[in-house]
């Protein structure tokens, strides 16, 4: 399969566990975020996402929080799985000019039964 | 079920060959995008289209192109591989605009080595 990633900051989790994921964004004009899993040798896949208007949205097992006075966002997974070990990506888009997608570097998740 | 799929999975080249990644969705949706995956880089835009005859510049275009002649298909193409165009690809497409949506859904990859 497709693999990438193998030098990607690592959070270690302990099944069970919550999980919290980290995310600076660079741009002050973004105002919609997204985060994505991608789980080895597959295309990414959406989990959730939030507007800038709102601070916190939850999802099944999921939270995503934005903090836009420090542009940071986080996504809260709990009682982590092992299904959950995957690689997780936050994107922004910028709003005004044409939209784009842009995607982070990305945080591997291991998750240790 | 309707699905994205890209072909081939894995490709080897050589420099200076035309090479075609082949992406077909099922779901009708109106806009697809190209992006490529590098260690440290996460996924950057190729091209993207948002309908039948439209093509847009992403942020690192050069050496690619793409053509859209139909809903399905958004090919790619590289006029001239070189080794920095070494990368995984992915296909993906949304049925709403990125101001509506940021749900893309994505294939499943096309590794392509340039020897």
């Amino acid at each position: 399969g497709e693999s990438v990633g193998l030098h990607l900051p690592t959070l270690s989790v302990q099944e069970g566990d919550n999980s919290i994921i980290n995310c600076a964004y660079s741009n002050s004009a973004s105002d919609y975020f997204i985060w994505y899993k991608q789980e080895s040798g597959k295309g990414p896949q959406f989990i959730i996402d939030i507007r800038s208007n709102m601070d916190k949205r939850q999802g099944q097992r999921v939270t995503v929080l934005l903090n836009k006075t420090v542009k940071h966002l986080s996504l809260q997974i709990a009682a982590t799985q092992p299904g959950d070990s995957a690689v997780y990506f936050c994107a922004e888009i910028f709003s005004g000019g044409y939209n784009k997608l842009i995607f982070g570097a990305g945080t591997r998740l291991a998750v240790h039964p | 079920d309707a699905e994205i799929t890209q072909s081939p999975r894995h490709k080897i080249t050589e420099t200076g060959r035309q090479v075609t990644l082949a992406c077909h969705q099922t779901w009708n949706h109106n806009n697809m995008f190209w992006y490529r995956q590098d260690l440290g880089h996460g996924l950057r835009l190729i091209h993207y289209s948002y309908g039948v005859q439209d093509t847009n510049k992403g942020e690192v275009s050069d050496g690619y192109s793409v053509s859209r002649s139909n809903t399905e298909d958004l090919p790619l193409t590289l006029e001239s591989a070189a080794s920095s165009q070494t990368s995984v690809y992915f296909c993906a497409s949304s049925d709403q605009g990125l101001a509506n949506t940021g749900e893309l859904f994505f294939g499943e990859g096309s590794r392509l080595t340039v020897l």
